[in-house]
């Protein structure tokens, strides 16, 4: 069993839509939580990252984490046809970005 | 701004065969790391180095061997290519490599091994 699992989707939403991403994870030494965004031929980039439990907003982006329920989640409101990509969720214990481990990443597709 | 910059960007090999992957950073950042990526299985960490001189091994490090000489290169080398070994291949860096050490990606090097 991955300790991080994502699913790979594909997802299609219309334009304006809101999406919904999310990961599960079994380990509970993981404190960090990032998204990374990927356009397609291109690197990862970081999109948002918490820590430990709670809410964070940034623009259309919101991130939940429930570390009870071992859950994140990627909220995007009014989708746009450039936020066609795929995410992957990402997340490390204390030693952060030396040890990131990342779900298998959804791949998005938003329609005009 | 260079950023990240990873040779070459597609290789085919013949199994057997040996190569070098080249990655190289201008952000000075101590932490450097090689991923693959794979359909179905996500980026998974190779090999990685919190500085010159010391590099220490991922979650598949089998067939890959690294070294690290300066800060700003970190080449992943390929020792006897195995078709297994076909994938996508990123070179990361980060300032400190710690909580909230951003990854900083590269293009991607893409490698098909017959």
């Amino acid at each position: 069993q991955k300790e991080v699992e994502q699913d790979p989707g594909p997802l299609s939403v219309p334009e304006g839509a809101i999406v919904s991403l999310n990961c599960t994870y079994s380990n509970s030494a993981f404190q960090y939580f990032m998204w990374y965004r990927q356009y397609s031929r291109k690197g990862p980039e970081l999109l948002m990252y918490t820590y430990s439990s709670g809410n964070k907003e940034d623009g259309r982006f919101t991130a939940q984490v429930d570390k009870s329920s071992k859950y994140i989640s990627l909220f995007i409101r009014d989708s746009q046809p450039s936020d066609s990509a795929t995410y992957l969720c990402a997340m490390s214990g204390l030693q952060g970005a030396q040890k990131l481990v990342f779900g298998q990443g959804t791949r998005l597709t938003i329609n005009p | 701004n260079a950023g990240v910059t990873q040779t070459p960007k597609f290789q085919v090999l013949k199994t057997g065969q040996s190569m070098t992957l080249q990655c190289a950073q201008d952000m000075n950042h101590e932490y450097m790391s090689w991923y693959r990526q794979d359909p179905g299985m996500g980026l998974r960490l190779i090999h990685y180095s919190v500085g010159a001189g010391i590099t220490d091994q991922g979650e598949v490090p089998n067939g890959y061997n690294v070294s690290r000489s300066t800060t700003e290169d970190f080449p992943l080398r390929l020792l006897s290519a195995a078709p297994s070994q076909t994938s996508v291949y990123f070179c990361a860096s980060s300032y400190s490599g710690g909580p909230y050490g951003e990854l900083f990606f590269g293009e991607g090097s893409r490698l098909t091994v017959l």
